[in-house]
């Protein structure tokens, strides 16, 4: 089993749907959790950064931690075809050094 | 905030020669760098973790005589793929860690192609 699992899509939706993507993981010990935007040939770009569990908001984005159940969400609202992307949920654990990655989600919005 | 600059952008060798790639942290000080490769459609593979004056720490699997890695500064590290084969081709990419910043800023990657 993967420390961290990922659907890799592609997930296609119609521009103004709210996407959600996710990640489950295995190892208890992971705090820190990222989600990262890859764009085609390009280095990721980190979107949103949590620790522990909860919520976080930046614009159309929201980012969700339940390690209850070890797993990890971000949402985009009114998407854009500027959000076609693939998208990498990563994370770490305390004084981590090396983050894990999940294998990435593509998504595709059609205008 | 943070840039990690990595250069080239795309290259394309013959098979035989070595190739160098730079990352460098343009307004931090980066401690710690990591290198990885992707394939198609595939995630992020770690290949070694750059310490600044220090040696590289290789992942299991990775050849640390095939991928020289030197981090001499606090903003530069370089990867050097030596004595390149076509199945070496693909993408690699550099992150750097800001220090007490858990965010990690990653560079836009060199495309290489082995001929």
């Amino acid at each position: 089993q993967k420390e961290v699992e990922q659907d890799p899509g592609p997930l296609s939706v119609p521009e103004g749907a709210i996407v959600s993507l996710n990640c489950t993981y295995s190892n208890s010990a992971f705090q820190y959790f990222m989600w990262y935007r890859q764009y085609s040939r390009k280095g990721p770009e980190l979107l949103m950064y949590t620790y522990s569990s909860g919520n976080k908001e930046d614009g159309r984005f929201t980012a969700q931690v339940d390690k209850s159940s070890k797993y990890i969400s971000l949402f985009i609202r009114d998407s854009q075809p500027s959000d076609s992307a693939t998208y990498l949920c990563a994370m770490g654990n305390t004084g981590f050094q090396k983050l894990v990655f999940g294998t990435g989600t593509r998504l595709l919005v059609s205008p | 905030g943070a840039v990690v600059s990595q250069h080239p952008s795309r290259v394309i060798c013959k098979s035989g020669t070595s190739v160098k790639i730079e990352c460098r942290s343009l307004d931090f000080q980066a401690t710690t760098m990591f290198w990885y490769r992707q394939f198609p459609k595939q995630s992020l593979m770690l290949m070694a973790t750059s310490n600044e004056g220090s040696k590289a720490t290789y992942e299991q699997g990775v050849e640390k005589d095939k991928f020289l890695i030197n981090h001499a500064s606090l903003t530069l590290s370089t990867l050097t793929v030596t004595s390149a084969h076509p199945e070496d081709s693909s993408f690699y990419i550099c992150s750097a860690r800001v220090r007490n910043d858990y965010g990690y800023t990653f560079g836009s990657g060199t495309r290489l192609t082995v001929v």
